[in-house]
Formats: structure tokens, sequence, C-alpha cells
């Protein structure tokens, strides 16, 4: 199974700051990596697809980058809205596979 | 708009069994590829099942395999997971999720959930 290891696992931020989140994939997955938003009792809204593509909705201050092993998300200018956990996805091939999340929250 | 809905969820004792259901509105069912997935109190989300729209093609994280069956009902348009031998680590939230509009097998939408309990 590929296995997607996300960094920071938890990041204090505040309104207006950029960040970055990280997902490592234990072995190349090409462009098959997606990103997600869920907030507390939830389900997950996807954000992201194909490394970079933004789902209809999403705003554009979520940006997604990466190929191969190595993705980042990134959000410039933190929201209020934008406090929750993200995780990524790859759908490279099954089992699909998640990352462990990382939690933004309010700083 | 695509509505997916889950039900069935509950508390079991271990060993219990369960069944989930989803089902869905606002778009034609039959086309699409079906997953369940779950998510354990405080934990990520893990992929279980995946069912292709003819039932032709069926997958299960190693995990559930040989305990969960996924299935579906294109007429009633409705997805099922029936959950056998549940035990304490099956607790979670299960949701249904579908890959519709997004090219790849990327989860674009995805039901509310529906949360499975086991204790004794």
């Amino acid at each position: 199974d590929i296995h997607l290891t996300q960094s920071p696992s938890f990041l204090s931020a505040s309104v207006g700051d950029g960040v970055t989140i990280t997902c490592r994939a234990s072995q190349d997955i090409s462009s098959y990596l997606a990103w997600y938003q869920q907030k507390p009792g939830k389900a997950p809204k996807l954000l992201i697809y194909a490394v970079s593509t933004l789902q209809s909705g999403v705003p554009s201050r979520f940006s997604g980058s990466g190929s191969g092993t190595e993705f980042t998300l990134t959000i410039t200018s933190l929201q209020p809205e934008d406090f929750a956990t993200y995780s990524c996805l790859q759908h490279y091939r099954y089992p699909q596979t998640f990352g462990g999340g990382t939690k933004v929250e309010i700083k | 708009e695509v509505q997916l809905v889950e039900s069935g969820g509950g508390l079991v004792r271990p060993g219990g069994s369960l069944r989930l259901s989803c089902t869905s509105s606002g778009l034609t069912f039959s086309p699409y590829s079906m997953n369940w997935v779950r998510q354990a109190p405080g934990k990520g989300l893990e992929w279980i099942a995946y069912i292709s729209s003819s039932s032709g093609t069926i997958y299960y994280a190693d995990s559930v395999k040989g305990r969960f069956t996924i299935s579906r009902d294109n007429a009633r348009s409705s997805l099922y997971l029936q959950i056998n031998s549940l035990r304490e680590e099956d607790a979670a939230v299960y949701y249904c999720a579908a890959n519709i509009v997004v090219p790849g097998m990327v989860f674009d939408n995805w039901g509310q959930g529906t949360q499975v309990t086991v204790s004794s």
C-alpha cells in the first residue's frame, strides 16, 4: 500500500497568515494527489485534485503543488473559516490512502 | 444537487453485525462507482471499500476484508455495507463517498456520515 506522511500534524496560525502543509508519498504517485478540508462533525470537503486543480467554488487563496512523492498545500492569508483539519489523498491506485491530517488552529 | 444520506449506524456489541445504507438523490446513481470511508474518533480518514457501477469490481481494505461486504442496488439508488464480526476498532463514523464530477478516482461527493459504536 502507498503510505502518505503529512507534516506538520498540527499548526497554530493567525488570521492573515500564510501556511504550507506537506504530504509525502512512499512511492511515486505521479499527479494523483487530492486535498480535503474537514471541520468538526462534518464530512470532508474536496479542495484540490490532480495536485493543483481547485474544485469548483474553492477560494483562490488555496493552492497545491508538487509531483511524484512530495506535495504541498498552501493557504495564503488564512481566513476564520479556514481553521480546520486538512488531509491529503492519493488516488493513484487502490487501496486509496489518506495522510494523517493537519489540524490548523487559531493562534 | 447531489445528496448522499447514510443510515443504519448505532451501538453494537463486539462480534455483532450491522448493515449501513447510503441513499442518493439528485443524480442518476447507476453510472457511478461508490466507496465507503470511515473515521475513528480523533483519527484520520480510512478508505475501506469500493464497488464499481455494475458491481463487477469490488475492493476492500485489508482491515475489513472477510468481515465487511459492500453492495449496491441501482434500482433503489442505494449503497450498502454489511458489517459482521464487529471489533472495538471498527467504531467510527462511516461515510459513503462517490466520484461524480472530478476526473480520476477522487471522492468529490460525501454523505454526512453515520456513527457506529462498538461496546459491550
